[in-house]
């Protein structure tokens, strides 16, 4: 079956460091991957995408993910957390080709300690 | 890019009541459409999504309905609200049926039935 792991529900940093919010993926064939955050009672907001070419795709808000074809991942990185990074955010895949759906992870919060 | 409107923004209705929640697209025409439910402020749920005028696809056996009079519009519905319906609703539209389109998100609509 197709899915999409966060294997972490929470992940802690503290402002200034460096941050990472882990996804592994399951899928047949070459998948689309992408990255939403959601601020609480908002919906979610596209921050990057990862399609073809270079592995490390960069996004909105200084936020980047790399793309690994051999382990299945596609972690969300950002070099300095801010306060206001501090929110729910999703990963998720499209198998690739003409598909109508997304396939969501089950999303990891993020807390940013000042 | 595409703007998605989504109202009410919250709702309180009573158990039996009638539901009827409103989805617009603008930026894009012919766009696929879909209503999403996240309980507990985590996973998501696809409910329905929608491919063009008058064309549902229901993902989940439900006491919801979806329709589509109109090419930007998505109305997600019911003929008598449960307890267990209380959610938050996410519409989403994306240009087209290719999976490496991206899906953009409206604001939501919170429902809390009693």
């Amino acid at each position: 079956a197709q899915s999409v792991a966060q294997p972490e529900d929470q992940v802690n940093v503290a402002e200034g460091n460096p941050l990472t919010v882990k996804c592994t993926y399951s899928v047949s064939g070459n998948p689309y991957l992408f990255w939403y955050v959601q601020y609480p009672n908002r919906g979610l907001q596209f921050l990057l995408k990862y399609i073809t070419g270079d592995n490390l795709v960069k996004g909105s808000y200084g936020f980047e993910a790399e793309f690994n074809k051999s382990q299945t991942s596609f972690h969300l990185k950002k070099p300095s957390a801010l306060v206001s990074d501090s929110a729910l955010y999703f990963c998720a895949v499209s198998p690739g080709g003409a598909t109508n759906k997304l396939i969501f992870g089950t999303g990891t919060l993020l807390a940013v300690q000042p | 890019s595409q703007t998605i409107h989504q109202w009410p923004a919250t709702l309180v209705q009573p158990v039996g009541s009638p539901l009827s929640l409103e989805c617009t697209v603008e930026g894009t025409s012919n766009p696929n459409l879909y209503w999403y439910r996240q309980a507990a402020g985590r996973g998501l749920q696809l409910l329905f999504y929608s491919v063009g005028i008058g064309q549902i696809s229901s993902e989940v056996p439900q006491n919801l309905s979806a329709s589509r009079p109109q090419d930007r519009q998505f109305i997600l519905s019911s003929k008598k609200l449960l307890l267990s319906d209380s959610g938050f609703y996410l519409c989403a539209g994306k240009r087209g049926a290719s999976g490496l389109e991206t899906q953009y998100f409206g604001p939501g609509t919170r429902l809390l039935v009693l």
